[in-house]
């Protein structure tokens, strides 16, 4: 079965830093990686995504991940960060033959950004 | 377009009763998909369908039912509340490379 880590529940940075979370996948093929962002009290939004190729995919908003197979890891990164962003992040994981559908998804890493 | 929408937007029930929760998506999406998202948990798959007249369970399927007549619309029905299903309720629709997801229905069972 399919299943996602985000092991850090909650990342605080000041505005400008660097961001990086976390993401670990555990998949028996191909996966399809996805990481969503989500405000407080809004439905979630894309930010980008990995199917095939190039392993540093960019997303909308500035960010951008890299697939790492051998680590079985899709950390997202931000090179500085926004008060805008703070938010809740979340990656999920879809079957190849799948693409987006059954998706499954980490428990989420909530961004606090300082001023 | 307006995408995915839901309503109600917010609901409180009783233990017992029950309720509809509506989904509609105007992108012509085969795919649509119902996840409940609770505190430190992500989102949980609940029912899915690949088109109309097709649904299939997800993970957390129990004390739901779903339905879907047309492409446009995935009504999500609980028969008889109960407190565990206090939860925001998010529908998607996804055309094959990524899900749109609608602005959540935050529901309460008393």
């Amino acid at each position: 079965a399919q299943s996602v880590t985000q092991p850090d529940i909650h990342i605080t940075v000041s505005e400008g830093a660097s961001l990086e979370l976390r993401c670990n996948y555990s998949y028996g093929a191909t996966p399809y990686l996805f990481w969503y962002v989500q405000s407080p009290g809004q439905g979630l939004q894309l930010l980008l995504k990995y199917f095939s190729g190039d392993t540093l995919v960019q997303g909308i908003k500035g960010f951008e991940a890299e697939f790492k197979r051998s680590q079985s890891s899709f950390n997202l990164r931000k090179p500085s960060v926004h008060w805008s962003d703070a938010a809740e992040y979340f990656c999920a994981v879809g079957p190849e033959s799948g693409s987006a559908r059954q998706l499954t998804f980490g428990s989420g890493t909530q961004l606090t950004v300082l001023p | 377009n307006a995408g995915v929408t839901q309503t109600p937007k917010f609901q409180v029930l009783k233990t017992g009763q029950s309720m509809t929760l509506q989904c509609a998506q105007d992108m012509n999406h085969e795919y649509m998909s119902w996840y409940r998202q609770d505190p430190g948990m992500g989102l949980r798959l609940i029912h899915y369908s690949v088109g109309a007249g097709i649904t299939d369970q997800g993970e957390v399927p129990n004390g739901y039912n779903v339905s879907r007549s047309t492409t446009e619309d995935f009504p999500l029905r609980l028969l008889s509340a109960a407190p565990s299903q206090t939860s925001v309720y998010f529908c998607a629709s996804s055309w094959g490379q990524g899900q749109f997801f609608g602005p959540g229905t935050r529901l309460t069972v008393l």
